[in-house]
């Protein structure tokens, strides 16, 4: 079974301040990384799928980094907002195997 | 609208009966999986199809079973095997298995066994 570290578990910021969470996974045979956001009593939704090293992808204030050689993602959001608040999953492919490998994820809460 | 069902939304069953949790999609999508969530978990592979007729144990199968006979369903079975079967359940589906494709989720099947 392929380890996933997401970090911090949890955050608490204010509106308007930026964060980023780290999703830390195996550096070999890494064939794909996803992002989802979960928010509560809703489904997770997909908001980036990335598979080369170096890539950089933007939705709207959310921004992700991937750097395959060291085994690690960034997702970033500038200016949170109380709709941010939700549960952030990364999820890991390895050229091995055919399906993902979530961690456990990251939960947002932005403040008023 | 195309997405992916899941029902019930909420289920009770006593323990030692088997249980079947829905899945539908309208996404003609090959790839259906079942996942488990328990609290301070990440998500967990139960079973999982990447073609109709077919399917391949994940992670966590033992006390679970599937079938795949209609691309658009793949029904999850929570057999009285299943040690510890109270738990959040997510289907998602996929176009293939290949992971340059997002997943799409249903919205969850919460399962209380008492």
């Amino acid at each position: 079974i392929l380890n996933v570290e997401q970090s911090p578990q949890s955050l608490h910021v204010q509106e308007g301040d930026s964060t980023n969470f780290t999703c830390s996974f195996p550096s070999s045979n890494f064939y794909a990384l996803h992002w989802y956001r979960w928010e509560t009593a809703k489904s997770p939704e997909a908001l980036f799928v990335m598979t080369l090293n170096g890539d950089e992808k933007k939705k709207g204030r959310i921004s992700a980094t991937l750097n395959t050689k060291e085994g690690y993602s960034y997702l970033y959001i500038k200016g949170s907002q109380p709709e941010d608040s939700a549960t952030y999953l990364c999820a890991f492919m390895n050229s091995g195997y055919s399906t993902l490998t979530f961690g456990k994820g990251t939960m947002l809460l932005v403040s008023p | 609208d195309g997405g992916i069902t899941q029902s019930p939304k909420y289920l009770f069953r006593k323990e030692g009966q088997n249980v079947t949790l829905s899945c539908e999609q309208n996404l003609n999508h090959d790839a259906m999986y079942w996942y488990r969530q328990d609290p301070g978990q990440g998500l967990r592979l139960i079973y999982y199809s990447q073609i109709v007729n077919d399917f391949q144990k994940g992670d966590i199968a033992e006390g679970y079973s599937v079938s795949r006979e209609k691309k658009e369903s793949f029904p999850l079975t929570v057999t009285s095997a299943q040690k510890n079967p109270t738990a959040f359940y997510l289907c998602a589906s996929s176009l293939g298995t290949g992971g340059n494709t997002e997943a799409f989720f249903g919205q969850g099947t919460r399962l209380t066994v008492v």
